[in-house]
């Protein structure tokens, strides 16, 4: 019930496309964050949501937290290689204070 | 302001022996989060903590794991008797409130030989 289910597992885009992914869950969840892992390294924030409905940019990075709480998306414009990397969504179910993460998103940009 | 640091970068250890994983949060920050990651995985939810108390340990090996938070200095994450399938990333976050967006150190990577 508290599982994150992300998807697509990978993606392979030419620079200069848009990237779409997303999470969804079968509970609620009172928050949203999205991640980028680069290789060797933590996790590093991107966007975090904590309002049902909220939609919120960081550059050309778009997220929102969905209108039932049960998922969320990430959109990444105009893609350029160093967004290549592995994209995380996370969440805390309502009721639990853990984080629980989904399973990655493998982007890789072809120049 | 300096972020979540965590040490050492690269643990080696023998099977057998014991591994101590540490994590200073961020200044301010009294919840750490503990996660594993195998290559080419996800982050596994291992233990959460808040000043001196385990709130959520429910990701954590019941035998050999343990974690603390103390009132003072570092959260530790200790394995005792560290076998073969221990090796991995393990990567401590911080958070200044429970729920709110967590930050991340760069990890220890634990090499069992």
């Amino acid at each position: 019930g508290q599982q994150l289910n992300q998807s697509p597992q990978s993606m392979f885009i030419q620079e200069g496309e848009d990237v779409s992914m997303n999470c969804t869950s079968s509970s609620i969840f009172n928050t949203w964050l999205w991640y980028k892992q680069d290789p060797g390294e933590g996790p590093v924030l991107l966007i975090a949501l904590y309002k049902a409905g909220e939609l919120t940019s960081n550059g050309r990075l778009t997220a929102q937290f969905g209108i039932t709480r049960k998922d969320s998306f990430l959109n990444i414009s105009a893609s350029i290689p160093s967004d290549v990397g592995i994209y995380f969504c996370a969440g805390t179910p309502r009721g639990a204070q853990k984080l629980v993460f989904g399973q990655g998103t493998r982007l890789t940009i072809n120049p | 302001n300096a972020g979540v640091m965590q040490n050492p970068r690269h643990l080696v250890r023998r099977r057998g022996q014991e591994a101590r994983l540490r994590c200073s949060p961020m200044k301010g920050h009294s919840h750490v989060y503990w996660y594993r990651q195998l290559p080419e995985e996800g982050l596994k939810f291992m233990v959460y903590l808040q000043k001196e108390n385990i709130i959520d340990e429910s990701g954590m090996p019941k035998e050999r794991f343990s974690a603390e938070f103390p009132k003072e200095g570092p959260s530790i994450l200790r394995i005792q008797q560290v076998v073969r399938g221990d090796s991995a990333a393990y990567f401590c976050a911080s958070s200044p409130f429970e729920g709110t967006e967590a930050f991340f150190g760069q990890g220890t990577r634990l090499t069992v030989v």
